[in-house]
């Protein structure tokens, strides 16, 4: 178990709607990472909070967002969902000292 | 920028055999980490091993090790008395500092494990 939450495992809504996506990180983590991974592909870096704050942001649509809340968690809100947003989400968490990254479990989403 | 590359798609090993997975990645940074992450069927990310770059003794974690060669870039991982729980995808990733002055992780496009009984 490596301590970063992510829910809810599986999620599947249509074309055209919104939802989100819950991470909460090992205790102690201040960064979030956000990933995509779509069938059979890498991992696409979507965004990164620290503390709080954005400090990075990859090959993250405009029809999503994220934020990180006060106590850590982080959501990551997608829209207008099309079908080639289906794919594995993941949230993973560091201290940003010597630890290296800890991945959730992931939230599999299913856009029809 | 930094960029990681696996040129493997795909290997194959017998079982109780070893194999190497290789990794070269560009950087004109002295001072990083360097992971191997492994992707089982059920999709969890689950870190294999890392190497500090300052340090020159290569990291080892039971069955597995790393091959990793500082001026040549290269990172290799090592697996040995391969298992069929060893198949998997296996990513290796890259850490830097960023500008904004915490860490970027950077990944390669994978390697496919396959292990054969």
């Amino acid at each position: 178990d490596s301590g970063v939450t992510q829910t809810p495992k599986h999620l599947i809504t249509a074309t055209g709607q919104r939802v989100t996506l819950r991470c909460s990180p090992r205790s102690g983590d201040l960064s979030v990472y956000w990933y995509q991974q779509s069938l059979d592909q890498g991992l696409q870096f979507l965004i990164h909070y620290y503390n709080g704050e954005e400090r990075a942001k990859g090959n993250i649509l405009e029809r999503f967002s994220a934020q990180q809340f006060p106590d850590l968690h982080s959501e990551l809100n997608l829209s207008s969902l099309e079908l080639g947003d289906s794919a594995l989400y993941f949230c993973a968490s560091s201290v940003d000292g010597d630890s290296p990254l800890h991945f959730g479990n992931g939230t599999r989403l299913t856009v029809t | 920028a930094q960029t990681v590359t696996q040129s493997q798609p795909e290997m194959s090993v017998q079982e109780a055999e070893t194999v190497t997975l290789s990794c070269t990645y560009d950087t004109s940074e002295s001072d990083y980490y360097l992971f191997w992450y492994k992707q089982p069927p059920s999709r969890q990310m689950i870190l294999v091993i890392r190497q500090e770059a300052y340090k020159q003794q290569n990291a080892t974690e039971n069955r597995f090790s790393v091959n990793f060669q500082k001026a040549a870039k290269s990172f290799s991982l090592k697996i040995s008395d391969s298992q069929l729980g060893d198949a998997a995808m296996y990513f290796c990733a890259y850490r830097s500092l960023s500008n904004s002055g915490t860490y970027k992780y950077i990944f390669g496009t994978g390697t496919r494990l396959k292990v054969l009984a």
